[in-house]
């Protein structure tokens, strides 16, 4: 099945930096890869996401990368700020049937530094 | 509000008396999912369904069941509860059957069996 690997576990910058955080997937049949954010004390709330059929998409300060050849993917947060301190996740599917269920990552927890 | 509601937060129980965490979305959504989340292991599916009285194995289902018997409500019932169920449970939906197109997740219940 798939197993999604996800890298750093902890990530800590200075408010206005850029913050990475990198995901790789076993199955080259995944399709979709939405990333996650969980805020203390709730539930995790999807903040972009990504098909194969692109290699990037862009939301304000967050953009995700896909590169389908090497199975890796990548969320971008450019001018961090200290609300973007959170837990986030990232995740693979493969559309349709049983095998479009999520597959998480571990988490990256991101501190921000004002 | 689109939402997903899980009750209870947060609960405290003995080792073998039987609990049910409710879990209900008012989206209309046909797909409905249990996670739990530990520390270091991130987020790992127990239970799904994609559409009433349809329902399957996650990755973790041992000690647990649920039930679909509409749409909207997805209970997760622990028959025997062990300390080792002390966790950080989440349910989750998706519209179309699938997970990929993105889950909404409840709250959380934090379950502490002793």
């Amino acid at each position: 099945g798939e197993n999604v690997e996800q890298h750093p576990s902890t990530l800590s910058v200075q408010e206005g930096d850029s913050a990475v955080i990198k995901c790789t997937y076993s199955d080259s049949a995944s399709n979709y890869f939405p990333w996650y954010k969980q805020e203390l004390g709730k539930g995790p709330q999807l903040i972009i996401d990504i098909r194969s059929n692109v290699g990037e998409k862009k939301d304000q300060r967050i953009a995700v990368t896909l590169n389908k050849t090497a199975k890796h993917f990548s969320l971008h947060i450019t001018e961090t700020q200290p609300e973007d301190s959170a837990v986030y996740f990232c995740a693979a599917s493969i559309d349709g049937g049983s095998q479009g269920n999520l597959i998480f990552g571990k988490g990256t927890k991101l501190s921000v530094k004002p | 509000e689109a939402q997903v509601t899980q009750n209870p937060r947060y609960l405290i129980t003995v080792t073998g008396k039987k609990l049910t965490v409710t879990c209900s979305q008012n989206m209309n959504h046909e797909y409905m999912s249990w996670y739990r989340q530990d520390p270091g292991l991130g987020l790992r599916q127990i239970y799904y369904s994609m559409n009433v009285e349809v329902t399957d194995k996650g990755d973790v289902p041992e000690g647990y069941k649920v039930s679909r018997k509409e749409k909207r409500n997805f209970p997760l019932i622990l028959e025997s509860p062990s300390p080792n169920q002390t966790s950080l449970y989440f349910c989750a939906s998706s519209p179309r059957g699938r997970a990929n197109y993105g889950y909404t997740f409840g709250s959380g219940t934090r379950l502490t069996v002793v």
